[in-house]
């Protein structure tokens, strides 16, 4: 089956560094993608990762460790207006076109 | 450029109706997905639509269907509404193929009561 697992809540201070972690359960891994999503609105596209390493896009980076089924988003230099829920969405060959979410970390940054 | 669009924004339907939500994708973009993001829940996925054709459906049953036309909108039909079918659904679009990233639209919100 297919499993990703990340925190529920995170909280944090603005101007602070924060990490989200993800880790995921698939057969024929095909990619990782981060999404936001803010109170109320849609998901929009952060990051996608398919080779090990860091991806870095301004204040956000996002790493993959295919062999530890392992992925974190970095976010830097908090705002208050990162205050937002993050997707870890894995995508699988076995199932092509269907991105596995996970229940998503609700951040809350404070001043 | 204009983003993924939904309609309607809002629905309010009773068990047993049947409802049609509509999705129009990104220009260029040939695939459209449908997901269900129930309270507490994460987003679930519902079908994937390319080329005018079903490629793949997630875990419901059979009264979510839908279809993609041949300008690439697509629509989604939920029958004999269930009150568990209150959620949010939204639609995606990408590039063809089923592996590029998603871009989500707004959303309907459908309340069943």
């Amino acid at each position: 089956g297919q499993n990703i697992d990340q925190p529920t809540e995170m909280t944090a201070t603005e101007g602070a560094i924060v990490q989200i972690n993800c880790t995921y359960q698939t057969s024929g891994f095909n990619g990782l993608f981060w999404y936001q999503q803010h109170a109320g609105e849609a998901p929009t596209f952060l990051s996608y990762n398919v080779l090990d390493g860091l991806e870095e896009k301004g204040r956000f980076s996002s790493f993959l460790s295919r062999s530890k089924g392992y992925s974190y988003l970095l976010l830097k230099e908090l705002q208050m207006k990162d205050s937002a829920s993050y997707l870890c969405a894995v995508s699988h060959r076995g199932s092509q076109g269907n991105l596995i979410f996970g229940k998503g970390t609700k951040l809350s940054v404070k001043p | 450029e204009a983003g993924v669009t939904q309609s309607p924004t809002h629905l309010i339907k009773t068990r047993g109706q049947q409802v049609t939500l509509r999705c129009s994708p990104i220009s260029g973009h040939t695939s459209v997905y449908w997901y269900q993001q129930a309270l507490g829940l994460g987003l679930q996925f519902l079908l994937w639509y390319d080329e005018g054709e079903e490629r793949n459906r997630g875990n419901f049953p059979p009264r979510f269907s839908g279809r993609q036309f041949p300008n690439y909108s697509s629509e989604l039909n939920v029958n004999a509404l269930e009150l568990e079918d209150s959620a949010l659904y939204l639609c995606a679009s990408s590039l063809a193929g089923g592996t590029y990233e998603q871009y989500f639209g707004p959303g309907t919100r459908l309340t069943v009561t």
